[in-house]
């Protein structure tokens, strides 16, 4: 079975600030992760992905996000929080399996303070 | 590539009422999947749909049912609409094939409003 876990509900950083959402995983075969961001009243919007070719991945919007195995997480990042960043972001694994779910954390509220 | 359409993006419904929600998916992606989102209970998967046959199903009543054409569209139905189904409606479609990913594509959603 794979879980994931979004430590944090609600984090708020000053505009300029680090961004960090932390995403642990657990599953019993390679994963697949990914990072969504979701605006209001939007669907969700693919971050980036990670699928196994490199541990640190780069997405859009300035995001990336490092694939560790040891600690099993998959946290985001980005160095600087600009104002448009503030939306939910969700942390999502799969496994390699085309007929597997896509399991997806509970979200991260991500506010920015000017 | 156009992306996953919802139709309708908004409704406004009567409790006891039945409605039927749309979804095209990217074109090639053969797999549909249906996700309720509420404040309350976050991002709940319904079901997913594969060449026309149900392949997941998440943990909801049977009032909540979907079916997926030939050409991949699938329609979600709620029927006997109570208050505590408004929430916004979220299809997504992935693509199945040879080098895949699996990542998801989202539509915009399917805002209903039970009243």
């Amino acid at each position: 079975a794979q879980s994931v876990t979004q430590l944090g509900s609600h984090v708020s950083v000053s505009e300029g600030a680090l961004v960090l959402l932390r995403c642990n995983y657990s599953s019993s075969v390679p994963p697949y992760l990914f990072w969504y961001v979701q605006y209001p009243n939007q669907g969700l919007q693919l971050l980036l992905k990670y699928t196994s070719a490199a541990t640190l991945v780069k997405g859009i919007n300035g995001f990336e996000a490092e694939f560790k195995k040891s600690e099993t997480s998959f946290h985001l990042t980005k160095p600087s929080a600009h104002m448009s960043d503030a939306a939910e972001y969700f942390c999502a694994v799969t496994s390699r399996s085309s007929a597997s779910k896509i399991i997806f954390g509970s979200g991260t509220r991500l506010s920015i303070r000017p | 590539k156009a992306g996953v359409t919802q139709t309708p993006r908004y409704l406004i419904k009567t409790r006891g009422q039945q409605v039927t929600l749309s979804c095209s998916p990217i074109s090639g992606h053969r797999s549909v999947s249906w996700y309720q989102q509420t404040p309350g209970q976050g991002l709940q998967f319904l079901f997913e749909y594969f060449s026309e046959t149900q392949r997941n199903k998440g943990n909801f009543p049977g009032r909540f049912s979907g079916r997926q054409f030939s050409n991949s569209r699938s329609e979600m139905n709620v029927s006997t609409l109570e208050l505590g189904d408004s929430a916004l409606y979220l299809c997504a479609s992935k693509s199945t094939g040879g080098g895949s990913t699996y990542e998801q594509y989202f539509g915009p959603g399917t805002r209903l409003t039970v009243t």
